[in-house]
């Protein structure tokens, strides 16, 4: 099973900075099958990123994806005041789909 | 447009049993694999099953398997999950998801339906 970290746990930051969040797999994601969520309380996912860097349909450019192998990083660019939520990586290499414990991005 | 509506939620005993249904519209149902994926209460995400366009093939988390059987039926645009001997670490919120062609990850997700295992 691979097995997704997520740092850090919490990120406080202000509207308008930038957002660097981490994803490492415990072992290499094949093919870079690996995909973003933000979720909001309440709320349901929202698929974000897929196959590490493409942003899914209506995304902002703000939101980037990067990485290969054991590293992965989703990056936005500048913060809005809707982009404070829980954010979740995800691979699909193999089986069983594994979800990384999630970011919380909250407001300084 | 997409939507995917679970139901069948409640509190049930431990050892108990329960079925989850989610209805899908607006897109063609039997193209495509579905998931189960649930949430703790303030947890992660946790990918519990999934199932091929046509029905035909399965898979589970080791955590539910030989407990939980997911189904579908393409004739009614709807998911089954059938949960037996529940257990208290299954109380959760629990989400259809659709993948993205067939590949793994999820472009669509209902608003989920929760499931409580207490006595």
């Amino acid at each position: 099973e691979v097995v997704l970290t997520q740092s850090p746990g919490t990120l406080s930051l202000s509207p308008g900075e930038r957002a660097t969040l981490s994803c490492g797999a415990s072992q290499s994601v094949k093919s870079r099958h690996l995909a973003w969520y933000q979720q909001k309380p309440g709320q349901a996912p929202r698929l974000l990123i897929y196959e590490t860097s493409n942003r899914a349909t209506g995304i902002p450019d703000r939101f980037s994806g990067s990485g290969s192998g054991t590293d992965f990083t989703l990056t936005i660019s500048r913060l809005e005041p809707e982009d404070f939520a829980v954010y979740y990586c995800q691979q699909y290499g193999s089986t069983p789909l594994t979800f990384g414990g999630g970011t919380k991005v909250e407001i300084k | 447009e997409v939507q995917l509506l679970e139901s069948g939620g409640g509190l049930v005993q431990p050892g108990g049993s329960l079925r989850l249904s989610c209805a899908a519209s607006g897109f063609t149902f039997s193209t495509y694999a579905m998931s189960w994926v649930r949430q703790a209460p303030g947890k992660g995400l946790e990918w519990v099953s999934a199932i091929s366009g046509s029905g035909g093939k399965t898979y589970y988390a080791d955590s539910v398997k030989g407990r939980f059987t997911f189904s579908r039926d393409n004739s009614k645009n709807t998911l089954y999950l059938q949960m037996n001997n529940l257990r208290a670490e299954d109380t959760a919120i629990y989400y259809c998801a659709k993948e993205r062609e067939s590949s793994g990850y999820f472009d669509f997700w209902g608003q989920g339906t929760l499931v409580t295992v207490s006595s």
